[in-house]
């Protein structure tokens, strides 16, 4: 997990607020996925990208979530208009042969 | 993505093997076994994967079925720190892949001292 940075780790927002996570991938990685883990639930895939591109967003709901990848920063997933179900840790990885991860952001939405 | 399946849960004592199975009848030829874990409050942690032959690293051994339609991953002396949630998962590695990982239950391992 070393290396993948993720802040913040805890976020609360009130419903209809927008939330923003950050993803720092390891060094030398240009490749970033995001999963969600509602609780007590497994993990699901959202979206992968690499820089500027979003190459896979399958997983992404169709409303108010969005996900970049700019050429410097970080990555941002971003929620617009917050519900409670949304609350749920969002974790994100990089990529190699194996994904490393970052410790999560746990989002919750009162 | 090909499906697996595994027990919920299972337990151990400290200090003895655990064994832990996963089916995948339905795998493809280009299907890269993996094994992820998760423990309490964390992000994943990769463990171990493997394609045909079984594979041995620090963490863990990942035994394959020579039909490949099943494998199990050996901890040869479980620790408490071991107690997690770990993952079995197939990972195409195909062109057009995305190398996205498709994650199911889990078995959720107790380590008891």
């Amino acid at each position: 997990n070393a290396g993948v940075m993720q802040n913040p780790r805890h976020l609360v927002r009130r419903r209809g607020q927008e939330a923003r996570l950050r993803c720092s991938p390891m060094k030398g990685h240009s490749h970033v996925y995001w999963y969600r883990q509602l609780p007590e639930e497994g993990l699901k895939f959202m979206v992968y990208l690499q820089k500027e591109n979003i190459i896979d967003e399958s997983g992404m709901p169709k409303e108010r979530f969005s996900a970049e990848f700019p050429k410097e920063g970080p990555s941002i997933l971003r929620i617009q208009q917050v519900v409670r179900g949304d609350s749920a840790a969002y974790f994100c990885a990089s990529s190699g042969i194996e994904q490393f991860f970052g410790p999560g952001t746990r989002l919750t939405v009162l | 993505d090909a499906k697996t399946t595994q027990p919920n849960s299972m337990e151990s004592n400290e200090e003895e093997p655990v064994h832990l199975p996963c089916n995948h009848s339905t795998i493809s030829g280009t299907d890269y076994i993996h094994w992820y874990r998760q423990l309490p409050s964390q992000g994943p942690e990769y463990v171990i994967h493997g394609l045909t032959s079984n594979v041995n690293n620090r963490m863990a051994s990942l035994a394959i079925a020579e039909d490949r339609k099943s494998s199990t991953l050996i901890l040869h002396r479980a620790t408490l720190r071991d107690a997690a949630v770990y993952y079995c998962i197939l990972r195409d590695s195909g062109s057009g892949n995305t190398g996205k990982l498709i994650f199911g239950q889990g078995t959720t391992l107790q380590v008891k001292p």
